[in-house]
């Protein structure tokens, strides 16, 4: 019930296009959905994140829509570009913010 | 600029040998915690703590154990290092938003990828 299931393991999308990551829970517990971005050689970052209350958040080429009812949340990068090039994580987390669970990451490669 | 600076960013051990992994974070944040990131496995959850001299148990501590003696400072100890234990460990520190609830947003070290021979 802990696990946050990622998908898919590996994303390769021409520079321009729409890049979908998409991630799963069990957990109804959880109420923090946050995305982090991880380049090589460096640790993960805050990319974008929400809560249950809302269906999607936009943080420029960033979107995360939520699915409360069917348990998923996923996260859209428009007009990806080269430098977005990195290993995404999904995490949720509950109990006021001391229990976060990630997924298995997504490596993104944008092709220019 | 925020920072949480682990102590190596490559070490490589023998088996059996007594390892200690360093971290400090300048941030003043009570929380600090230590992961093990593995391919296709994501980040796993070793140990956190919450105050000085506090500890608690992720979801995979056997083999480690931890030490916070000041609040910057959160330490990662492997006691007989194992072959099981190569992988790559990150070190993170959060700020508390209240005596309930942290701020939820986690700012991770660079990591060090310890290889155990």
């Amino acid at each position: 019930q802990q696990q946050v299931k990622q998908s898919p393991q590996s994303l390769i999308v021409q520079k321009g296009g729409i890049s979908i990551i998409n991630c799963a829970y069990e957990n109804t517990a959880f109420d923090y959905f946050p995305w982090y971005q991880q380049f090589p050689g460096k640790g993960p970052a805050l990319l974008i994140a929400i809560r249950p209350d809302v269906s999607e958040k936009k943080e420029g080429r960033f979107t995360i829509s939520f699915n409360k009812s069917a348990k998923q949340f996923s996260l859209h990068i428009m007009d990806s570009q080269p430098g977005d090039s990195a290993t995404y994580f999904c995490a949720a987390a509950g109990n006021y913010g001391q229990n976060f669970v990630f997924g298995p990451g997504t490596r993104l490669s944008v092709l220019p | 600029d925020v920072k949480v600076t682990q102590s190596s960013r490559y070490l490589v051990k023998r088996t059996g040998e007594k390892v200690f992994l360093e971290c400090v974070q300048d941030m003043d944040h009570e929380n600090m915690f230590w992961y093990r990131q593995d391919p296709g496995l994501g980040l796993r959850l070793i140990y956190f703590s919450y105050d000085v001299k506090m500890k608690e148990k992720g979801d995979i501590p056997e083999g480690y154990s931890v030490s916070r003696e000041k609040k910057e400072r959160f330490s990662l100890i492997l006691e007989s290092a194992s072959t099981n234990q190569t992988s790559m460990y990150l070190c993170a520190s959060m700020g508390q938003e209240n005596f309930f609830a942290t701020n939820e947003k986690l700012f991770f070290g660079s990591g060090t990828q310890l290889s155990v021979l």
